[in-house]
């Protein structure tokens, strides 16, 4: 099965910083990798898929690149609203399984 | 507007059944494959089982393998998940969501494992 390694698991930062969090597959899933974002006590929300298409509504300050094995996921201007854990998942090795990576605790400073 | 809603968690004990139920509005449900997935207190996210489009085609993660078993009804626009000998760490929220890029997320509903 195909592992995703997310990082950091959790991060602080302050209003209008620029953060990033890492996807790294165990093997190349070419750009299908999707990330969420889940607010405590909420079902996740799609926010990228194949790796770097924003769905329609999402804010542009959500990007996602990335192809092969590495993948980033930015918020160019972190916002109160932003406070979330994110996860990254992959559909390219169905089956055995969709797989998710352990996810990024994102905090305010 | 696009809707899961998913139904049927509550307490068992462990070896015991459950079957929950994800109701599906808003869009051709016939259209999308659909999965289950779950989230255990804490935890991340977990994958649970795939069903394709006409059922033809199902998957199970190996934690569940043999016990879960995952249908649809088209007609009635319902997924859902039969959960036979149920363990303590089956304890998690389940939700079901759309497709295998999962881009409709049902609330979920909550399933404790425990005597």
């Amino acid at each position: 099965d195909i592992q995703l390694t997310q990082s950091p698991s959790s991060l602080s930062a302050s209003v209008g910083d620029r953060v990033t969090i890492t996807c790294q597959a165990s093997q190349g899933i070419t750009n299908y990798l999707n990330w969420y974002q889940q607010k405590p006590g909420k079902a996740p929300k799609l926010l990228i898929s194949h790796a770097s298409n924003l769905k329609t509504g999402v804010p542009s300050r959500f990007t996602g690149s990335g192809s092969g094995t590495h993948f980033t996921f930015t918020i160019s201007s972190l916002q109160s609203e932003d406070v979330a854990t994110y996860y990254c998942q992959q559909n390219d090795d169905l089956p055995p399984a969709l797989t998710f990576g352990g996810g990024t605790k994102v905090e305010i400073k | 507007e696009m809707q899961l809603v998913e139904s049927g968690g509550g307490l068992v004990q462990p070896g015991g059944s459950l079957r929950l139920s994800c109701a599906a509005s808003g869009f051709t449900f016939s259209d999308y494959s659909m999965n289950w997935v779950r989230q255990a207190p804490g935890k991340g996210l977990e994958w649970v089982s795939y069903i394709s489009r006409s059922s033809s085609t199902i998957y199970y993660a190996d934690s569940v393998k043999g016990r879960f078993t995952i249908s649809r009804d088209n007609a009635k626009t319902s997924l859902y998940l039969q959960m036979n000998s149920l363990r303590d760490e089956d304890t998690a929220v389940y939700y079901c969501a759309r497709d295998t890029n999962l881009d409709i997320w049902g609330q979920g509903t909550m399933v404790i494992v425990s005597s």
